[in-house]
């Protein structure tokens, strides 16, 4: 069974720009969710999807946004890049999010944003 | 809301030594707690975790953590480590009132020396 996959494996942006990053999670997981890995500041929780909504949203501004699509897999985008944006993003997926209920995450290979 | 704080963030101990990376969250309700590895330019790996039931939880390759509800601790240990469990280890947590979502420690990057 396939695992979680990311494309791109690696990016390179140049600032102002816009950088999209896809997700396509295990077969018959409905929930996605975006973390992003900057040198210095660990792993952060950006983003939740399950059954095409929006659960939930870590503390990053608005120009950090995204879609899960009807067949479950996501994208992310992150608008009018800054140098900080550089980072290893990570997409994981599981079974339905319920909450009180916890279900486990599988992550991907992550994707390498790189911003000039 | 909760947090992870892991003591080291690095440690260097050699081959076939005991290790133990350290691991202290915080959170107000009842908490499943998450060991993750991370190899060299490869996502996380979950290595254990704690969701209720027995406090030590162990991985098939040696590792053993225990959940220490008192002093709000899941510290990870292995008796003997070998040069390939050179990773970097995070500590997560969640709760039963944040979805699914985790929150991560800062991370130990062990190293292991022959």
């Amino acid at each position: 069974e396939a695992g979680v996959t990311q494309s791109p494996t690696h990016l390179i942006k140049t600032r102002g720009q816009q950088a999209t990053l896809r997700c396509s999670p295990i077969s018959g997981h409905t929930s996605v969710y975006w973390y992003q890995q900057a040198l210095g500041l660990g792993l952060q929780f950006l983003l939740w999807y399950d059954e095409g909504e929006e659960r939930n949203r870590g503390n990053f501004p608005p120009r950090f946004s995204g879609r899960q699509f009807p067949n479950y897999s996501s994208e992310l985008n992150v608008n009018a890049l800054e140098l900080e944006d550089s980072a290893l993003y990570l997409c994981a997926s599981s079974g339905t999010g319920v909450w009180g209920i916890y279900n486990e995450q599988f992550f991907g290979p992550g994707t390498r944003l790189t911003v000039l | 809301a909760q947090s992870v704080t892991q003591l080291d963030s690095q440690v260097p101990v050699f081959e076939e030594a005991p290790v133990e990376l350290r691991c202290n969250y915080s959170s107000s309700v009842s908490v499943y707690l998450f060991w993750y590895v991370q190899y060299p330019n490869q996502g996380l790996q979950l290595l254990l975790k704690y969701l209720s039931g027995s406090t030590l939880v162990k991985s098939i390759n040696g590792f053993e953590a225990e959940f220490n509800k008192s002093q709000t601790s899941f510290h990870l240990r292995k008796p003997s480590v070998h040069i390939s469990d050179t990773a970097e280890y995070f500590c997560a947590v969640s709760d039963s009132n944040a979805g699914n979502m985790l929150t991560f420690g800062g991370g130990t990057r062990l190293m292991v020396k022959p």
